[in-house]
This record gives structure tokens, sequence and C-alpha cells, in this order.
């Protein structure tokens, strides 16, 4: 079963304008939430994560919401750069778990000049 | 450079053949995780070390499929008997014991003739 959801395969945004980014999780049970980008040939990087406590986190041009009772966090860019066009990952981990993620399906996104 | 570093970064081998993958985690990081990448999907865990020793498996992690870490340092993730659905991107990941954030390697691309 897929406990975290990307449905979006792919946005494509301008440069300059809001990149929204969303992701669905099933398990009530996670409690840590992080995004990650990856470029191609590279492992995923970390980008921001967001603890259960939270509903906010916010870094420079990245901002994570979480709505714990909908189980959805989504990701804002604002002002989208060329440069953030990549594959973002949604994660999740349980901290019962030892910390494994897991892993949305990703979502390619486009910002074009 | 400070980051994971996996070795080789590809690997072409035939069915039926061993093949070993070597990781290097940051230095110090306790932690280390290894998962795999398919076309398409995120990245799915496999198993993880704390120190050297292995304190999860994912049912994903056949008896053909075996992962050390000896001396808490470096690991290696061997399989057996190599068939083609093992093609896929390895990814190492390490951290800090109680970090929720993992750092990720470049990936060992495997693909099996």
């Amino acid at each position: 079963d897929q406990q975290v959801k990307q449905n979006s395969p792919s946005l494509s945004v301008q440069e300059g304008r809001i990149s929204i980014l969303n992701c669905d999780y099933t398990n009530s049970m996670f409690d840590y939430f992080l995004w990650y980008k990856k470029y191609p040939a590279e492992g995923p990087t970390f980008l921001i994560s967001i603890s259960s406590i939270k509903d906010k986190n916010e870094d420079g041009r990245f901002t994570v919401f979480l709505n714990k009772s909908a189980k959805h966090l989504s990701l804002h860019i604002v002002p989208s750069q060329p440069g953030d066009s990549a594959v973002y990952f949604c994660a999740a981990s349980e901290e019962t778990s030892g910390s494994r993620l897991t892993f949305g399906e990703g979502t390619q996104l486009t910002v074009n000049p | 450079d400070t980051g994971v570093s996996q070795n080789p970064r590809h690997k072409i081998t035939k069915r039926g053949q061993n093949v070993t993958f070597r990781c290097d985690p940051i230095s110090e990081h306790n932690r280390l995780y290894w998962y795999r990448q398919t076309l398409g999907q995120g990245p799915e865990f496999l198993t993880y070390f704390q120190n050297e020793a292995q304190l999860e498996k994912s049912r994903l992690l056949s008896d053909r499929f075996s992962a050390e870490r000896p001396k808490g340092s470096f690991s290696t993730l061997e399989i057996q008997r190599t068939e083609q659905g093992d093609s896929a991107m390895y990814l190492c990941a390490s951290n800090p014991f109680s970090y929720n954030e993992q750092f990720f390697g470049p990936g060992t691309r495997l693909t099996v003739l």
C-alpha cells in the first residue's frame, strides 16, 4: 500500500510565480515530514521539514504546510526560479520505526523562464 | 568532499552474477540506510544500521540481499544471483542518531542484462 502519495506527476510554472506541490499520507503514526529535491544522476537533497506539532515551517523561498486532520502537506516555492526545476519527493517518518523514510512517487517541477 | 559517497556509480552485470556496492557515510554519522529506487517511483527503504548493528530490514530485502557495516563505518550491499528485476538505483543515506533528516549519496545504478 502506498502510504505517501503525490498525485501530480508533473507541474509546470512560470518563473517568478508560485509553485505548489502536494502530498497526502494515510499512516496516522507519521510524525515528521520532509521534502527532498532530486536532479538527474544525483541523490535526493534535503530541502525542508516539519514536525507534526507544527502546521507551518518556512525557510527562505520554501514553505511547508501541514494539515494533520486532512493528512495533507504542501510545499510552496515563491518566487519560482528555473534552477528549481527538479523532481520533488515528499517523505514521512515514524519515530518508532527508527527514522526510516517512506517516500511518495515524486513530482517533476519545471520552471519556465 | 565530506558527503556520502557510493561506489561504483554504475554497474552492468549479467543475470545470475553477484554484485557488491559500497557506501561511505558522512564521518561520525552512526546511522546508515539503504534504499532502492526504480523508474517513476520514490526511494524504497531496504535496511538500516545503527553503528555496526543492522536494526531493521524491509520485506523487500529478499534472502539474495545482504548488507553489512563492519566496525560501524562503511557499508556494503551484496546481491546474489541477480535478476532483471533488481535493476534499479541503490541509494545510501546517513545521519547522526536522533536526527530526522537523512543525507543521501549519489547512488549506484545497477543494470542486470
